[in-house]
């Protein structure tokens, strides 16, 4: 069974923080790593993807690609109070032709004003 | 900005009834996708969609579910007997792996009530 694994939080970081969400996926040959924010009741958002190893940066956001540790994170820099939301990690799962999502169940972040 | 619309946002059926939810991908996009989540739980994928046929899917999805696409802009997921555990939000996602690498759009979901 190819999995991937969040931790579910509740992670409270203060304003103004760096707070740090993690994902492990079990499946070697994935090639493709995702990043969502989903508010309560609504749909995910993408918020970054990753393909290779090293970092990516966009704005506030940074997600981190280890292939040989089969992890991913992303890390959010000066926390705000809107950025309170799950974060689910993505991986497509499964090599050339296979495009559907795994996703982790989510990291619910706090961001404490 | 191009975003996938799913229709209707909330739907109350009875058991054993059917159910068709409907989606607008974006326009210039190739696959296609239903994920469902139960309250409290995981997305979890139910099937893709490409070139008019099914090219995955999953344990969940049996034969009391089918897709289609009826015209040029729809997709449809239909439940052909509803049960209780149903219920839930099932999102429509839309993507172009050739050109995006594989990004999905969300739609904003529609949430199943079966009673």
């Amino acid at each position: 069974q190819k999995e991937v694994e969040q931790n579910s939080g509740p992670l409270s970081v203060p304003e103004g923080a760096i707070a740090s969400l993690n994902c492990t996926y079990s499946d070697r040959v994935s090639q493709s790593f995702f990043w969502y924010r989903q508010y309560s009741g609504k749909s995910p958002e993408l918020i970054m993807s990753i393909y290779s190893n090293g970092d990516k940066e966009d704005g506030r956001f940074t997600a981190q690609l280890n292939k040989a540790s089969q992890y991913v994170s992303l890390l959010i820099r000066d926390s705000q109070p809107s950025d309170s939301a799950t974060y689910l990690c993505a991986v497509n799962i499964g090599g050339a032709g296979t495009y559907k999502y795994i996703f982790g169940t989510g990291t619910r972040l706090k961001v404490l004003a | 900005e191009p975003e996938v619309t799913q229709t209707p946002s909330h739907q109350v059926t009875q058991m054993g009834q059917e159910v068709i939810l409907r989606c607008v991908p974006i326009s210039n996009h190739l696959y296609f996708y239903w994920y469902r989540q139960i309250l409290g739980q995981k997305v979890e994928f139910l099937v893709s969609f490409y070139n008019n046929e099914i090219s995955e899917k999953s344990e969940i999805f049996d034969d009391q579910f089918s897709v289609e696409r009826p015209d040029g802009s729809n997709f449809t997921l239909k439940i052909r007997s509803t049960k209780l555990e149903d219920s839930a939000m099932y999102f429509c996602a839309s993507s172009d792996p050739g050109i995006a690498k594989n990004i999905q759009y969300f739609g904003a979901g529609t949430r199943l009530s079966v009673l």
